[in-house]
């Protein structure tokens, strides 16, 4: 079975523009959650999908967003980038119908300059 | 409120055992975890366990938990170079779908 993919891998912005970024979990798996993780402030919850819903938000602000389609892939948005936005972003699925076990995917890590 | 701690460095020879540490705060802990990291890679998830275990083991990997301390530990036996890496300790908590909250992680190195 394959895991959970995301793309791009790499990525380079600029301060001000906006991102989209991938993620499609492992066949079977109805949960999608996002993190950010960097080297100051470690692995932080974005938000979670599950079924096209938004079920559960971390503590980002508004320029963080994502979304889930009917076949379970997310995308998650940043606008109006900031150099602190520079980061690995994982995603991780699940089943999902509770507090199972998260797959991760191998992340994006974004440069912004 | 949540949170996880860890050691951040452990450095062992190979062939040792290999004990990495880890405490939370949050009593509703349903499931916890611990995930490896290489560099430039995702979380690999080594093993879990489950909130009212106390032990589980997995081939070189034996988790031990003490509920009343809220103390996780995870023992890698005869250590290999090919662990060295990030070993991360998490914890999900009931009703918080999705919601791992980690450690900052603890840097693993293996000396030959």
């Amino acid at each position: 079975k394959a895991g959970v993919t995301q793309t791009p891998r790499y990525l380079i912005k600029t301060r001000g523009q906006q991102v989209t970024l991938s993620c499609s979990p492992i066949s079977g798996h109805r949960s999608v959650s996002w993190y950010q993780q960097t080297p100051g402030q470690g692995l932080q919850f974005l938000f979670e999908y599950f079924s096209e819903t938004q079920r559960n938000k971390g503590n980002f602000p508004g320029r963080f967003s994502g979304r889930q389609f009917s076949n379970s892939r997310s995308e998650m948005n940043v606008s109006t980038l900031e150099l602190g936005d520079s980061a690995l972003y994982l995603c991780a699925s699940s089943f999902g119908a509770h507090e199972e076990t998260q797959y991760f995917g191998p992340g994006t890590r974004l440069l912004v300059l | 409120g949540e949170d996880v701690e860890q050691s951040l460095f452990l450095s062992v020879r190979e062939g040792d055992s290999s004990v990495i540490n880890c405490t939370y705060t949050d009593s509703s802990s349903t499931y916890l975890y611990w995930y490896k990291q290489e560099p430039g890679a995702g979380l690999q998830l080594l093993t879990y366990i489950f909130s009212n275990m106390d032990m589980k083991q997995d081939q070189r990997l034996t988790v031990l938990l003490n509920k009343k301390d809220k103390h996780l530990s995870l023992r890698i036996a005869d250590t290999q170079t090919g662990d060295s890496a990030i070993y991360f300790c998490a914890e999900s908590i009931r009703g918080s779908q999705g919601n791992l909250i980690f450690g900052k992680g603890t840097k693993l190195s293996v000396k030959p």
